[in-house]
């Protein structure tokens, strides 16, 4: 099926370092949602973008919704050991809402 | 609160096997509801999804099935498991109320077919 290209795959940095990751697509979507995963677990909703430009924070957080609706960031800022885990952005199709477009993932180590 | 439940946490089935993974959501009226598979380390797959009791939308086909008998219980099954379907499968719901609604995931059924 349809996935978000998702950068980078994967992560190591040293605990207290800022973190970057991001989403793009040849479609415009309608909404874009960042996951955080644990292992074993169900992904998490940490943010969530509803609006083209919009900036959204969520402690030490911070995601933007690409002014073009075809891209997304999120930033990680002091990271923490706590942060480990797998990221997944996603998004929604302005023609069908019903279904989530999830990215490939990015899986973040940090290191103490 | 709306809350989201899947059971059995774990499963080890053998290969032609039945499989039966239950899903039910609390809180809530009328969720839109999905199975997903994750293979290792790999990104979700939607396999189904319902937006209403009855109502099934298969994405890829494959050896399973899924049914919704009541509002709020998905129950995703196979007659017969293929070595292919293990995996780790979850269940999300979102609010079937307005479009662009996040959805929210259980925490999964690691499936293993020996």
């Amino acid at each position: 099926g349809q996935q978000l290209n998702q950068s980078p795959q994967s992560m190591f940095i040293q605990e207290g370092e800022d973190v970057s990751m991001n989403c793009t697509s040849s479609s415009i979507f309608n909404t874009w949602l960042w996951y955080k995963q644990d292992p074993g677990e169900g992904p998490v909703l940490l943010i969530a973008l509803y609006k083209a430009g919009e900036l959204t924070s969520n402690g030490r957080l911070t995601a933007q919704f690409g002014i073009t609706r075809k891209d997304s960031f999120l930033n990680i800022s002091a990271s923490i050991p706590s942060d480990v885990g797998i990221y997944f952005c996603a998004g929604q199709l302005p023609y069908n809402t019903d279904k989530l477009i999830f990215g490939t993932g990015t899986r973040l180590q940090v290191f103490p | 609160s709306q809350t989201i439940h899947q059971w059995p946490a774990t499963l080890v089935q053998p290969v032609g096997s039945p499989l039966s993974l239950e899903c039910t959501v609390e809180g809530t009226s009328n969720p839109n509801l999905y199975w997903y598979r994750q293979a290792a380390g790999r990104g979700l797959q939607l396999l189904f999804y319902s937006v209403g009791i009855g109502q099934i939308s298969s994405e890829v086909p494959q050896n399973l099935s899924a049914s919704r008998p009541q509002d709020r219980q998905f129950i995703l099954s196979s007659k017969k498991l293929l070595l292919s379907d293990s995996g780790f499968y979850l269940c999300a719901w979102n609010s079937g109320v307005g479009s662009n609604q996040p959805q929210h995931f259980g925490d999964g059924t690691r499936l293993s077919i020996l």
